[in-house]
């Protein structure tokens, strides 16, 4: 089954604590991409990524780290969580063709307190 | 950065009802996308519209692409209980390849 997995799903931690949320994506795509939501914010993107090592920064990057080492995986870092990263996080992937037919992980919902 | 004015914010309605909501901008586009999100996962792609006044269906759901290419519609016909979600409009304003999101419509529908 072609799917976007993220891991972990939920996760509460605290100020400080690096920690790495998994994205592993099994369609061959080349683009992919981390997005936060937040009420009233929507969907904003974080950074993205078009293709093995190749990575930039979305429209909120300050906090956050990627890498993009092997096609199928975009893990997302944060070195030192702050409360105002507590949010829901959402990886996506799609042929770099098709940036607009983009396919959704099920979202990781990180707590710092 | 640059958003999509999506309205309305919320919709609450019977079942059976019909829906329709929008998206504006201040700039041309020239891709819209509508995505849905339901509760607890990502949100999916619905319907992709590619060309000025395009109106394509998907189910019980049609959307269309402006003519003025600054706006795009979703109309739901026909609601039922599973079209409750947060419905997202996106798009590709001129030349430029990032993708713009609305900050979504939520839709609560009555049984």
């Amino acid at each position: 089954e072609a799917q976007v997995t993220q891991n972990p799903r939920y996760l509460i931690t605290v100020t400080g604590k690096k920690l790495t949320v998994t994205c592993s994506q099994n369609m061959n795509h080349e683009y992919m991409s981390w997005y936060r939501q937040d009420p009233g914010l929507g969907l904003r993107q974080i950074y993205y990524s078009m293709n093995v090592e190749v990575t930039d920064k979305g429209d909120v990057p300050e906090g956050y780290k990627v890498s993009r080492k092997e096609k199928r995986n975009f893990p997302l870092i944060l070195e030192s969580p702050s409360p105002n990263q507590t949010s829901l996080y959402f990886c996506a992937s799609s042929p770099l063709l098709s940036t607009d037919t983009q396919y959704f992980g099920p979202g990781t919902r990180l707590t710092v307190l | 950065g640059q958003q999509l004015n999506q309205s309305p914010q919320s919709m609450f309605i019977q079942e059976g009802e019909d829906v329709s909501m929008n998206c504006t901008s201040s700039s041309i586009f020239n891709t819209w996308l509508w995505y849905k999100q339901e509760p607890g996962e990502g949100p999916v792609l619905l319907i992709a519209l590619y060309k000025a006044g395009e109106l394509t269906s998907n189910g019980r759901l049609t959307a269309q692409f402006g003519i003025t290419r600054k706006d795009s519609f979703l109309n739901i016909s026909a609601s039922i209980p599973s079209d409750v979600g947060i419905y997202f409009c996106a798009g590709y304003a001129g030349n430029n390849r990032k993708l713009i999101w609305g900050l979504g419509t939520s839709l609560a529908v009555n049984p």
